[in-house]
């Protein structure tokens, strides 16, 4: 089982919806948690980050942890073509320094 | 700098040579990270600097693979005897390290070889 699972996608969305991104993971003591977009042919752009258990926005973006259920969310209200990219979640553990482990990316195409 | 500087943006080498790629993290941070990331995968974990010292190089793939950080600020990724397998993008990223903390990533290097 991989550290940390994302539907690769790709996830189609027409201009406006909201695109829901899931991700889910194993160590069961993280603590914290990442959102990063990346474009093609680019790297990782950090979007957002969540430490407690709930609902955190940020503009057009909410990301959503719950911690029982091992689960964090990135919701994108008004998805515009240009939020076309693949996001990663990222995962750090409590045990001390630790890098980030993060999933394979899903893949979002937002339609016009 | 602004930024996490990565160079060169481009490498192509021939199997069997030796390749060092330079970090130059943000100013002021302590934490490295080098991530190698393949077509289509997310980044995958190679080494991590807290300081001068590897905190955590459990990601590296092998002995061919080495990373040296002796000032605590730049870094060099070093792959000797290169294969066909080593061919992706060679992330590097930087934070304060301490604790919970965002990394910021480089622009990458992308190594081939040939």
């Amino acid at each position: 089982q991989k550290e940390v699972e994302q539907n690769s996608g790709p996830l189609s969305v027409p201009e406006g919806a909201i695109a829901s991104l899931n991700c889910t993971y194993s160590d069961r003591g993280s603590q914290s948690f990442f959102w990063y977009r990346q474009y093609s042919g680019k790297s990782p752009e950090l979007i957002m980050f969540i430490y407690s258990n709930g609902d955190k926005e940020d503009g057009r973006f909410t990301a959503q942890l719950n911690k029982a259920s091992q689960y964090v969310s990135l919701l994108i209200r008004d998805s515009q073509p240009s939020d076309s990219a693949t996001y990663l979640c990222a995962v750090k553990s409590a045990a001390g320094n630790t890098p980030l482990v993060f999933g394979q990316g899903t893949r979002l195409s937002v339609i016009a | 700098g602004a930024g996490v500087s990565q160079t060169p943006s481009n490498k192509v080498t021939e199997k069997g040579k030796y390749v060092e790629l330079r970090c130059d993290p943000i100013s002021g941070h302590t934490a490295l990270y080098w991530y190698r990331q393949s077509l289509g995968q997310g980044p995958e974990f190679l080494i991590y600097f807290q300081g001068t010292g590897a905190a955590d190089d459990s990601g590296l793939p092998n002995d061919r693979f080495f990373a040296v950080r002796p000032e605590g600020s730049v870094s060099t990724l070093k792959i000797q005897r290169t294969e066909r397998g080593d061919s992706a993008v060679y992330l590097c990223a930087s934070s304060y390290g301490q604790g919970n903390t965002e990394a910021f990533f480089g622009q990458g290097t992308r190594l081939t070889v040939v």
